[in-house]
């Protein structure tokens, strides 16, 4: 059973526009997160991360928002470039013992139009 | 980046034959981790090692065996593979403890291809 679910597989934006990226999680034992961005042929680059105890983290156009009640948290990126165009994971850790072992979503492939 | 190169980036062999996937990492970092991508699927944690120990070994196949000699380098050794082990192999690094979250960082990755 998937603990990190992104349910989009696909997005597609115009440039300048917001790009929201959603992600879902079912263990409450989380409580860091991150967000990946990959490329075709190249390794996940982590883009941004949360802590559990925080609700938002801004770093440039990107930001995260965690709902820790509603166990979801979202990547927003604005404006959209053609340059995000790329695969974006979500991935959770959690604390304790092992708490070095992520969790990844799927992933949601963005594209952002010209 | 370049923090974390993983060789060779592709890799053809059969299921009789014997090979290695390398990993070394210029971050000064303490952990280093193989995870698995298969198609449609989300990246699965393999093994992972901290300050050379092995700590985690997701019930990964004897088919691969891990080898840690120092915190910069890791390997992935290879034989009798099975046609479903072909996959995106990639390796993370990251820096743990100190108390604060510290991301992995990734290299490109191995595509393996067992034929």
């Amino acid at each position: 059973d998937q603990q990190v679910k992104q349910n989009s597989p696909s997005l597609s934006v115009q440039e300048g526009r917001i790009s929201i990226l959603n992600c879902d999680y079912t263990n409450s034992m989380f409580d860091y997160f991150l967000w990946y961005k990959k490329y075709p042929a190249e390794g996940p680059t982590f883009l941004i991360s949360i802590s559990s105890i925080k609700d938002k983290n801004e770093d440039g156009r990107f930001t995260v928002f965690l709902n820790k009640s509603a166990k979801h948290l979202s990547l927003h990126i604005v404006p959209s470039q053609p340059g995000d165009s790329a695969v974006y994971f979500c991935a959770a850790r959690g604390s304790g013992a092992g708490s070095y072992q992520l969790t990844f979503g799927k992933g949601t492939k963005l594209s952002v139009i010209p | 980046e370049t923090g974390v190169t993983q060789t060779p980036r592709h890799l053809v062999m059969g299921m009789t034959n014997k090979k290695s996937l390398k990993c070394e990492q210029h971050l000064g970092h303490n952990a280093m981790y193989w995870y698995k991508q298969s198609a449609k699927k989300p990246l699965e944690l393999m093994f992972v090692y901290n300050f050379k120990e092995q700590t985690e070994n997701n019930s990964v196949p004897s088919r691969f065996s891990p080898e840690c000699p120092n915190s910069s380098h890791l390997f992935l050794h290879l034989h009798t593979l099975q046609p479903e082990d072909s996959a995106l192999y990639l390796c993370a690094s990251s820096r743990l403890g100190g108390g604060d979250n510290q991301p992995q960082h990734f290299g490109d990755g191995t595509r393996l291809s067992i034929l």
